[in-house]
């Protein structure tokens, strides 16, 4: 099975806040990231946070990590038409390699 | 511009035929990587390689061959092994491997079989 899981769909109303939340398998993890992709584009890399982190936040976005429960979330606030797009979880295997998620569609609704 | 340029956007392959995406950086990373996405499905990892003329086999490499001749150019070859094809492609590359393994993707090659 997935060593990242994530649930595959969620929409939101423009405006509001989004939370996608991602569970990972491996406690030794050191480094967790996120990833945005855009339909036909590659992944641009929108945040990671290291594992002695609790919180992380840059402008509108929160990074929550739950390092006992093995529970990463990408909260947006104030989400807007631009933030439709696959948000993508991954966890860091070992120097050259990291685990990624199967993805959540971000649907924003006017 | 820096980054990472793949090419074509768009690839057809034949029955039979052994295909070549290209990957190329101009970021002087020392490691480059090839996933695989599937809809509905993480990315999966096909070859990487962590310095010129070395690579290792990921998790699929099985239908997949790459090589490593110069920093900047990691280009995949999808063989006629590879019996299902039909995917997209994601070339990446990271200053060097180690404690913070930092990937930058490229925009993506999408290759169909005719």
């Amino acid at each position: 099975g997935e060593d990242v899981e994530q649930s595959l769909f969620l929409s939101v109303r423009e405006g509001d806040s989004s939370v996608i939340n991602c569970t990972y398998t491996d406690s030794s993890s050191t480094y967790l990231y996120w990833y945005k992709q855009e339909p036909g584009a590659g992944l641009q890399l929108l945040t990671y946070i290291f594992s002695n982190m609790d919180m992380k936040q840059d402008q509108r976005l929160t990074v929550l990590l739950n390092k006992k429960d093995k529970h990463l979330s990408l909260r947006i606030a104030d989400t807007q038409t631009g933030d439709s797009a696959i948000y993508f979880c991954a966890e860091k295997r070992n120097d050259y390699k990291l685990s990624f998620g199967a993805g959540t569609t971000v649907t924003v609704r006017a | 511009d820096g980054g990472i340029t793949q090419s074509p956007k768009y690839l057809f392959r034949k029955e039979g035929q052994n295909v070549t995406l290209s990957c190329e950086q101009n970021l002087n990373h020392d490691a480059m990587y090839w996933y695989r996405q599937d809809p509905g499905q993480g990315l999966r990892l096909i070859y990487y390689s962590q310095i010129v003329n070395d690579f290792q086999k990921g998790d699929i490499a099985e239908g997949y061959s790459v090589s490593r001749e110069k920093k900047e150019s990691f280009p995949l070859t999808v063989t006629s092994a590879q019996k299902n094809p039909t995917a997209f492609y994601l070339c990446a590359s990271s200053p060097q491997g180690g404690q913070k393994n930092i990937q930058y993707f490229g925009a993506g090659t999408r290759l169909s079989v005719l």
